[in-house]
């Protein structure tokens, strides 16, 4: 298994452009979440996913948008990017509620 | 906010001294789950604690959860340069429990 996997590894955006971070298990995992890190914040929640076709908010949920069309897939779009958005982001999955989550190995996000 | 509190936020040591993290929670938790991230990777599952006043230990890891259930500890006894990293609880609310939100992690370097 490839376990969760993310692209790009490294990304560079002006400001008001538009992305997707992509993200993809294949374990099957029913929960599927973003999270962005950065210095002194520890690892703050976005967006996350239930199951195919549920998405919610998490902590953090603006200037984001997330879908879950697939078990697999988890997509994160910035609708337009912002310096505060420089960040690292990682996408995460678990098995289910109480379940270890998987990290991806994240991507760097630098908005300029 | 951050409903998860960590302290310290840093902490450095003597190689083989000892080390503690403490995770606070303003609201009961269901469960709690511990995770290591070395420098410049992802943070990885190291275990989860479900019932009150749980303790458990993985080698010279020493994991607590409070009676309450709103806060926890992590002990590493004897440290050693391969225990460097940031090292995050993170914890299921009993109301909203599909969210895991991070506390901000204790950064850990040793002097070897």
């Amino acid at each position: 298994n490839a376990g969760v996997t993310q692209t790009p590894k490294f990304q560079v955006l002006k400001t008001g452009q538009s992305m997707t971070l992509q993200c993809a298990q294949d374990m099957n995992h029913e929960y599927m979440s973003w999270y962005r890190q950065d210095p002194g914040m520890g690892l703050r929640l976005i967006h996350y996913s239930v199951g195919a076709g549920i998405t919610d908010q998490g902590e953090v949920p603006n200037g984001y948008n997330v879908s879950r069309s697939t078990t697999e897939d988890f997509p994160l779009r910035l609708l337009s990017a912002a310096p505060s958005q420089t960040s690292v982001y990682f996408c995460a999955s678990r098995r289910g509620f109480s379940y270890e989550q998987y990290f991806g190995p994240g991507t760097r996000l630098t908005v300029t | 906010g951050q409903q998860v509190m960590q302290i310290p936020q840093y902490q450095h040591v003597q190689e083989g001294e000892d080390f503690t993290t403490y995770c606070n929670s303003s609201t009961t938790l269901s469960n709690i789950q511990w995770y290591k991230q070395r420098p410049g990777g992802h943070p990885v599952f190291l275990i989860q604690l479900v019932k009150s006043g749980e303790v458990k230990k993985q080698k010279r890891l020493t994991f607590q959860f409070g009676e309450a259930k709103k806060n926890s500890s992590l002990h590493i006894t004897a440290t050693q340069t391969t225990d460097v990293g940031t090292y995050f609880c993170a914890g299921f609310r009993i109301q909203g429990a599909q969210k895991l939100v991070f506390g901000q992690g204790t950064r850990l370097t040793i002097n070897p």
